[in-house]
């Protein structure tokens, strides 16, 4: 079946820096894409979302690039704070139906 | 706090008892989803109910499984005869119905262990 996956289970930085977590999903019919963000012993958190009508949109410290032609997506957070370690998660949606997970990659942040 | 609410927050049982959680959504938000998320993977979709109505169930939820939101506000999540193997974080969503596709909001989840 189709699914959303993460390209990497783990992802150490430094605060300060950059990170880029990706996330590759195989289904073309996916029209809307969302990041969540999930600490320990909570339920997923809304982080920011694209439509396949976009290829890149900007929230606060944060950026989801969508490359439809490989069916890539990928979260950056700029300047990362320790606060940002949590795993994170991105799904996809079509039209009517629920949305799909990956399986997630767990950022840690190290001052 | 006007998210979406969950109880119990953890449920301890031992198998072969039947468990019920329930969900609140946010207010005025139609669409009700349940998810269910073991350690290290992603939530796993369930089902989701559209006011009253169940419009989808995923295969992964075995006849052992119901769910139910009878007025279209609250849902029950019933599982018969647990199993060790349903022991996992049930979490739960809710979205408006917009044209376009919109976040699910979800809640704190109840986590389930079954002994």
């Amino acid at each position: 079946g189709e699914s959303v996956g993460l390209h990497l289970p783990t992802l150490s930085v430094q605060e300060g820096d950059n990170s880029i977590i990706n996330c590759a999903y195989s289904n073309s019919a996916s029209d809307y894409f969302i990041w969540y963000k999930q600490e320990s012993g909570k339920g997923p958190q809304f982080i920011i979302d694209i439509r396949s009508n976009m290829d890149k949109r900007q929230g606060q410290r944060v950026t989801v690039l969508l490359n439809k032609t490989v069916k890539h997506l990928s979260l950056q957070i700029a300047a990362t704070q320790p606060g940002d370690s949590a795993v994170y998660f991105c799904a996809e949606k079509q039209a009517g139906t629920a949305l799909i997970f990956g399986k997630g990659t767990t950022l840690s942040v190290s001052s | 706090d006007t998210g979406v609410s969950q109880n119990p927050r953890h449920k301890i049982t031992k198998r072969g008892q039947n468990v019920t959680f329930r969900c609140d959504p946010i207010s005025e938000h139609n669409r009700l989803y349940w998810y269910r998320q073991t350690l290290g993977q992603g939530p796993e979709f369930l089902t989701y109910f559209q006011n009253e109505a169940q419009l989808e169930k995923s295969r992964l939820l075995s006849d052992r499984f119901s769910a139910e939101r009878p007025k279209g506000s609250f849902s029950t999540l019933e599982i018969q005869r647990t199993e060790q193997g349903d022991s996992a974080m049930y979490l739960c969503a809710s979205s408006p119905r917009t044209v376009m596709n919109t976040e699910a909001f979800f809640g704190q989840g109840t986590r389930l262990t079954v002994v």
